[in-house]
Order: structure tokens, then sequence, then C-alpha cells
């Protein structure tokens, strides 16, 4: 079974300063690991995937996720929050071949000035 | 990427009627998925939609409340039965690249059932 644990329900930062969304995992197998952001009354968007290559994974604007294997963990990062940056971040798990996406509870990120 | 596109954005509905969401890809695709977002809550797989098979549902859905058509490789339908306020969801397809490495979302259905 795979599942995945976001730590935070809601994190709120200042604009220019440090992001980290936390998300531990949890699976059989070699995970595919993937961030995806929803803005309000948008879609959902690929923001990057971990699949066994680099662990450091760079993805859009300006985010980056490093996979540890030790820790179980695949954290998101930002250098500096930027007011766009306010949505919901969910973490997702995909172990081996299965096409199955196994989604986080969601962490809201607010960004104050 | 795909495009993909999902009619219609959004419906109000009656309870006991139903509703069929139609999801619309650029491209061929092997992999159709539908999922459902409750409010304020995370994405749940509703199942997987197989070209020329009968869908593959999730613990807890079912065929009857959500029959799934999957005609060709761009196009599938989701159809919301006998629907109740408890259906009151934004439904996503979703579809799977070539090597399933990724998935792409379409922006959704908005649904509520009064």
């Amino acid at each position: 079974a795979q599942s995945v644990t976001q730590l935070d329900s809601h994190v709120s930062v200042s604009e220019g300063t440090p992001v980290l969304l936390r998300c531990n995992y949890s699976s059989s197998y070699s995970p595919s690991l993937f961030w995806y952001v929803q803005h309000p009354n948008k879609g959902l968007q690929l923001l990057l995937k971990y699949t066994s290559a680099a662990t450091l994974v760079k993805g859009i604007n300006g985010f980056e996720a490093e996979f540890k294997k030790s820790e179980t963990s695949f954290h998101l990062t930002k250098p500096s929050a930027h007011m766009s940056d306010a949505a919901e971040y969910f973490c997702v798990v995909r172990t081996g071949t299965a096409s199955k996406l196994t989604f986080g509870t969601g962490t809201r990120l607010q960004v104050t000035l | 990427s795909a495009v993909i596109s999902q009619k219609p954005s959004r419906d109000i509905c009656q309870r006991g009627t139903s509703l069929t969401i139609q999801c619309q890809v650029d491209s061929q695709v092997t992999m159709m998925f539908w999922y459902r977002q409750q409010p304020g809550q995370s994405l749940t797989l509703i199942a997987t939609a197989n070209q020329g098979s009968e869908a593959t549902y999730e613990s807890g859905f079912v065929i009857d409340k959500f029959p799934i058509s999957r005609p060709n490789l761009t196009f599938s339908t989701l159809t919301v039965s006998n629907m109740s306020p408890e259906d009151s969801s934004i439904y996503l397809c979703s579809v799977g690249d070539r090597g399933l490495n990724e998935q792409y979302f379409g922006p959704g259905t908005r649904l509520t059932v009064t």
C-alpha cells in the first residue's frame, strides 16, 4: 500500500521569505513522487516530479523538492515566496508501474505582505 | 503535455437526477482517470476508464452509481447517477502519458446537488 502524509494543513509565510511544505510518504516499492498546485477555481498543475533520477528535483516557478529515502520525505521548498504562490499544494505518490496516484490531504499556502 | 477539456464546467442539479460529465483530450491517450474532490478535501480516484472494456473502480465506488464510458482514445464520460447532496464535489478527469510518468488534469466540473 502507498500513502502520503502532508504534515501541515496550512502554512503562512511573508512575501520574500522561504517556503517549506512537508510531505512524508509510505510505499512498498520505489515510488514516484509529485507535487501539484491548485489555485482557486483553477485546475491542477504539475509542479515537479521525482522518478528515481536525481534526488533534488527542480520544478516550475522556482520550486524544488528533495527525495530523502532514509527519511521517506519529499519536502517542497522555494527560497522566496511570491503572492502568486498562494494556493493549495498536494503531495502525490505513485508506486512502481501502477498508474494509481494517491494524493495527500493538501497544504494551503498563504502569502502575506 | 495534453490539453484536457471538461463539460460542463459547473452545474447545479436536483437530488435524484443524473449528470453526465464529458472529458475530451487533444491527443490519443491510453489511460484516462476520474477523480472526485469533495469540498475542502483532497482528490480520490473513482475509476480508471479503459478503452474498449469496462472501467476499473476503486474501493467504495460502483458502476451503478458512476457509470463510465470510453468509446475511443480521446474521450470519456462519467455519469453521477441518482444524485444526493453528498455527491456535491469537483469531478476531475486526468490522463496519463505513454510512460505514465505524469498525469495531466482537466479543469474539473463543479457539481452542486440541492
